[in-house]
């Protein structure tokens, strides 16, 4: 089945300091999803990519959705303390039912 | 606003005592999915409702049931729970496989 390889899995940062993870698999997804998820809570979604190639932004963070199909990353700039918590790429095939599949997580912490 | 309520936040139930988790949307998505999520681990799909079809996935446990009385109302009904099966239970919703919406989730707890 369709497996995504999130990198790195955790992250020990400065405040200030630049974020870069990314996700990779074998297969070809349709779109590509960042979430991020509190302690607690439900995942939030960040960015949405829809087209291989695209590149998007939501403040500090942009993400890339590359051009085979098979990968994308999510860059955080500036970090800032509540930065912190687990951020997850999801993977959608599409089609009518559009499952999810998630990566394993990367959990961020912030040192200010 | 739009969005997906999950009730309740907190659930304690004991070993092998029925539970329903409920789950409801505002956004008349016509798609509604349950997850479960382990701690440290992502979501893992259990089933999801396209409409009014039910779609298992195949190694979803047969104590995990669900029903969706109308397109806002989903629930998550565990038969005989076990120590394995405290988790973060995650409604989410779509239309059509797009604009996929998480819930703030169900901390289910087993004693």
């Amino acid at each position: 089945g369709q497996q995504l390889n999130q990198s790195p899995q955790s992250m020990f940062i400065q405040e200030g300091e630049d974020v870069s993870m990314n996700c990779t698999s074998s297969s070809i997804f349709n779109t590509w999803l960042w979430y991020k998820q509190d302690p607690g809570e439900g995942p939030v979604l960040l960015i949405a990519l829809y087209k291989a190639g695209e590149l998007t932004s939501n403040g500090r963070l942009t993400a890339q959705f590359g051009i085979t199909r098979k990968d994308s990353f999510l860059n955080i700039s500036a970090s800032i303390p509540s930065d912190v918590g687990i951020y997850f790429c999801a993977g959608q095939i599409g089609g009518s039912q559009g499952n999810l599949i998630f990566g394993k997580g990367t959990k961020l912490s912030v040192k200010p | 606003d739009a969005m997906v309520i999950q009730n309740p936040r907190y659930q304690v139930t004991q070993f092998g005592k029925p539970v329903t988790l409920s789950c409801s949307q505002t956004l008349n998505h016509n798609v509604m999915y349950w997850y479960q999520q382990k701690s440290s681990q992502a979501p893992k799909l259990l089933f999801h409702y396209y409409d009014k079809d039910f779609n298992n996935e195949a190694d979803t446990p047969d104590n995990f049931q669900s029903r969706r009385p109308n397109t806002s109302f989903c629930f998550l009904d565990i038969r005989s729970p076990g120590l394995g099966d405290a988790a973060m239970y995650l409604c989410a919703t779509s239309r059509r496989g797009f604009g996929y919406t998480f819930g703030s989730g169900t901390r289910l707890t087993v004693v």
